[in-house]
């Protein structure tokens, strides 16, 4: 079956804009989570959903960062006036009910560059 | 907090050599191990894991061992090949509500044929 997708694969923002990254889990996949990545780095959590509820959002980095899952699919990361600082790789997770702790199945993630 | 410490890369290799990326973590609680990697122009995939101590992970010949004594879950592979070339990630969880993944910075690894 399909695996996670992310849209757009690349994305360029202006300083100041809003930007809009998008997260297909695979279907059945109640868990859903948002990670950031840096270059040269490993991800860092951001937020996890199951369904529609967003559970923790310890890691959103400042009040710009917004995530949702109205419907328990698809998930919306939406970054408000971007900085330079938010360039980085943005990586969406889903993980089913029964499997394992941990076990988690990435998408291809969205780049992101602030100029 | 929890943390994740990998060996620093690259780490360049000649095909069928000796393969060890040293990963240490620091946790609250009892975590479950892992080790995730990233293949050129694709997404994190999990390779292996464990979950309890002195439990081996192993997965397309590579192992890990969960050692407690040392915080340690070190990844080994007999024989590399060139197809290995990838960017390895150490990673932990806890159990509890949210399940997220804590990783190390990650390996590059180049096998050369």
């Amino acid at each position: 079956g399909a695996g996670v997708s992310q849209s757009p694969r690349y994305k360029v923002a202006k300083r100041g804009q809003d930007v809009a990254l998008r997260c297909d889990p695979i279907s059945g996949h109640v868990s859903l989570f948002w990670y950031q990545q840096a270059l040269g780095q490993g991800p860092e959590f951001l937020t996890y959903f199951q369904n529609e509820a967003q559970l923790d959002k310890s890691g959103l980095p400042s009040d710009r960062f917004f995530a949702e899952r109205p419907e328990g699919s698809v998930s919306t990361l939406k970054i408000q006036r971007t900085q330079q600082e938010d360039s980085a790789v943005y990586l969406c997770a889903s993980s089913s009910p029964t499997g394992g702790l941990g076990e988690q199945y990435f998408g291809p993630g969205t780049r992101l560059t602030v100029t | 907090g929890d943390s994740v410490t990998q060996m620093e890369g690259p780490v360049t290799l000649s095909e069928e050599a000796f393969l060890t990326i040293n990963c240490t973590y620091t946790a609250t609680g009892y975590p479950s191990l892992f080790w995730y990697v990233q293949y050129p122009g694709e997404g994190l995939q999990l390779l292996l894991k464990a979950t309890k101590a002195d439990d081996k992970g192993s997965n397309k010949g590579f192992e890990a061992t969960y050692r407690k004594e040392t915080t340690s879950f070190h990844l080994e592979k007999g024989s590399v090949q060139v197809s290995d070339s990838a960017v390895y990630f150490c990673a932990l969880t806890l159990s509890g509500s949210a399940r997220q993944l804590t990783f190390g910075s990650g390996t590059q690894l180049t096998v050369l044929p």
